[in-house]
């Protein structure tokens, strides 16, 4: 049974860089798409990036994302640079399978409550 | 980007009473169309994913349908841990994925 358990900084002021890290236990990086998605009152669940154990990424145009790999940690990471109030959330790491076909996501983390603040 | 609206926005039931919830996607998202759970402070539990296959766990009570741009979620016999948020999503064309805004389904 995977487990993804996640962390990082919770309360940023603006144009600060959000950085959060997702390590996964008790499954492989192989087969599966790494993603974050974010949640907020005003927008609910927003898909932000995604990548594979290549390394190769996916990135909703709308995002100013960047996600990363460490398969010797077994950990993925968002960042986020230039923080606004919009980007207040709770963020979530998730996966999804990738082959034979793309799947939902499957196993999520707990989330990480980031207030962007003055 | 493909949108996805759910209706009704909120659904006030009984236990025991039966919960029809409707996603519509803005184009055909084929088979790749997914449901989720989501209670207060929790992330989202995905309950059914290509349409209609309930994911490990997910009691027989719940069943789904639908194709192209039309999906149902159907919650047989309310129980009390079924009171939540409920989300559809799409994974066919991406990127990006997309989710419906949520139908909550309360005790009425």
């Amino acid at each position: 049974q995977v487990q993804l358990q996640q962390w990082g900084t919770g309360l940023l002021k603006p144009s600060e860089t959000l950085s959060l890290t997702c390590a996964v236990s008790g499954g492989s990086f192989v087969g599966y798409l790494w993603a974050w998605v974010r949640q907020s009152p005003g927008k609910g669940l927003e898909w932000i990036a995604e990548i594979d154990h290549s390394g190769g990424t996916n990135y909703n145009p709308s995002s100013r994302a960047t996600v990363s790999l460490d398969m010797s940690k077994n950990q993925f990471s968002l960042t986020l640079d230039s923080v606004t109030a919009a980007d207040s959330a709770v963020y979530y790491c998730t996966r999804r399978r990738l082959r034979p076909r793309y799947g939902p996501f499957d196993s999520w983390g707990q989330g990480t409550l980031v207030t962007v603040s003055s | 980007e493909i949108v996805m609206t759910q209706s009704p926005a909120t659904l006030s039931l009984s236990p025991g009473e039966t919960a029809t919830l409707t996603c519509r996607a803005s184009q055909s998202v084929s088979t790749y169309l997914a449901w989720y759970q989501q209670k207060p402070g929790q992330p989202p539990r995905l309950l059914i994913f290509d349409v209609s296959t309930r994911a490990t766990g997910v009691p027989a009570r719940f069943s789904a349908g639908g194709s192209e741009t039309e999906f149902t979620l159907t919650i047989n016999a309310l129980q009390s841990e079924d009171f939540a948020i409920y989300y559809c999503q799409q994974y066919n064309n991406w990127p990006p994925v997309t989710f419906g805004q949520g139908t909550k389904v309360e005790i009425k």
